[in-house]
């Protein structure tokens, strides 16, 4: 099925580990993102591209990092594991590069569960 | 203070209930709406945008916006048991804040059978 695929769907990490959380999508959309949903936060953006080889930072990017070689792939790094990134991930994609979405809107993956213990 | 304000509920309501959903916000620059749909552990889905101000409707949905009281609405009119989910509103103002999205932080509405 097309449409947004996010790997692992469940995480654990120790502090101080790094890991990447994997998004892909067959949509051949060129804006892609990254965020997290905390309780009574909404969702926060932590970084996003509008195409393969450009990537911005968003509202919390600190301790993440994000690389888009291809359309298709946007991978998050998380550097050095803290508990502060307990969290829901979601990736969201658009074809829409400036991204607000419109009619159609962002399409989201499922989510990636992190814990940091 | 927040600039997209959403009470988080829940709000139970029974089946065939009309449903209020609503957002205020403090930006005056904002002039996109969009409301999300959230199913437990699914990700966010667009349920319904608007552009500046008014109404729109979509089957049991309708969106309103009210730019002068800063103010935005989700009704939804015979309300069912899979209307269940976390209802997310986002806006954004467009080029000028380079089309980033701000959410709230989402109303869990329960519809009783």
């Amino acid at each position: 099925n097309a449409g947004v695929t996010q790997t692992p769907k469940f995480q654990v990490l120790k502090t101080g580990q790094s890991m990447t959380l994997q998004c892909a999508q067959d949509m051949n959309h060129e804006y892609m993102s990254w965020y997290r949903q905390d309780p009574g936060m909404g969702l926060r953006l932590i970084h996003y591209s509008v195409g393969a080889g450009i990537t911005d930072q968003g509202e919390v990017p600190n301790g993440y990092n994000v690389s888009r070689s291809t359309t298709e792939d946007f991978p998050l790094r998380l550097l050095s594991a803290a508990p502060s990134q307990t969290s829901v991930y979601f990736c969201a994609s658009s074809n829409y590069p400036t991204g607000w979405g419109g009619d159609y809107g962002y399409t989201f993956g499922s989510g990636t569960r992190l814990t940091v213990v | 203070q927040k600039e997209v304000e959403q009470d988080p509920g829940p709000l139970s309501v029974p089946e065939g209930a009309i449903v209020s959903l609503n957002c205020t916000y403090s930006n005056s620059a904002f002039q996109y709406f969009m409301w999300y749909r959230q199913y437990s552990r699914k990700g966010p889905e667009l349920l319904m945008y608007t552009y500046s101000s008014g109404n729109k409707e979509d089957g049991r949905f309708t969106a309103q916006v009210d730019k002068s009281s800063k103010y935005i609405s989700l009704f939804i009119r015979d309300s069912q048991p899979s209307d269940s989910a976390t209802y997310l509103c986002a806006m954004s103002g467009g080029v000028d804040s380079n089309y980033q999205l701000i959410w709230g932080a989402g109303t869990k509405l329960i519809i009783k059978p």
